[in-house]
């Protein structure tokens, strides 16, 4: 069964300032595709930045930015400029086609003003 | 254009009991999955609905059941409730088959299982 691994329950990060968070998967798959989401504590869980497995180029969506190492089955998050409201739990999240999704179990990120 | 609908956002149920959640999806999505969510967990997959049908199933047993309607809209009905049934359950809609596939989540259903 596919997993997925986040190492980091907690991070914390001063505002304005860059931060990663960690995330490997298990799978044997070689199409798929990987998310990273976003919940605050409203609990709506809202989606991040998504990265296609057959695609090279990492993806980026404005501050946010993904470091896809495909044979090292990791995926990691990349925040720059670390706003008040990016303060949430993280979820990494791995897709097989037909849809199933398969969760992390979370980085809670706080940001020091 | 109204996102992924949950009811209701908070439930207190007794072991034993039954309940259903509802869910309505973004405009335009045709599929529907759930999630449960137990404290300082990760979402596990329950099970999605397709054209009223259930299409995938992940590892929760028979108590667990549900419904799509034509409208597209879905219920997660949970049988003889046990304390571990206590979480935050999570719909997620999505358009079946295309490729970029993303789900959207509702707000969820806080249920407490007493």
């Amino acid at each position: 069964a596919q997993t997925v691994t986040q190492s980091q329950p907690e991070m914390s990060v001063q505002e304005a300032e860059t931060v990663t968070l960690s995330c490997t998967y298990d799978t044997s798959e070689s199409d798929y595709y990987l998310f990273w989401y976003k919940q605050p504590p409203s609990r709506q869980m809202i989606l991040v930045i998504r990265q296609e497995a057959y695609k090279q180029q990492n993806a980026t969506e404005n501050r946010f930015s993904v470091n896809f190492q495909k044979a090292a089955k990791s995926f990691s998050l990349k925040i720059s400029d670390s706003q008040l409201g990016d303060a949430a739990m993280y979820f990494c999240a791995y897709r097989r086609l037909g849809n199933q999704f398969y969760f992390g179990t979370g980085t809670s990120l706080t940001v020091i003003p | 254009d109204a996102g992924v609908t949950q009811s209701p956002t908070h439930l207190i149920k007794t072991r034993g009991q039954q309940v259903t959640l509802r869910c309505s999806p973004k405009s335009g999505h045709d599929t529907v999955s759930w999630y449960q969510q137990a404290l300082g967990q990760g979402p596990q997959f329950i099970f999605q609905y397709y054209e009223e049908e259930e299409r995938q199933r992940g590892n929760f047993p028979d108590r667990f059941s549900g419904h799509q309607f034509p409208n597209y809209s879905s219920e997660l009905n949970v049988n003889a409730l046990l304390l571990g049934d206590s979480a935050l359950y999570l719909c997620a809609s999505s358009l079946f088959g295309t490729e970029k596939n993303i789900q959207y989540f509702g707000a969820g259903t806080r249920l407490s299982v007493l």
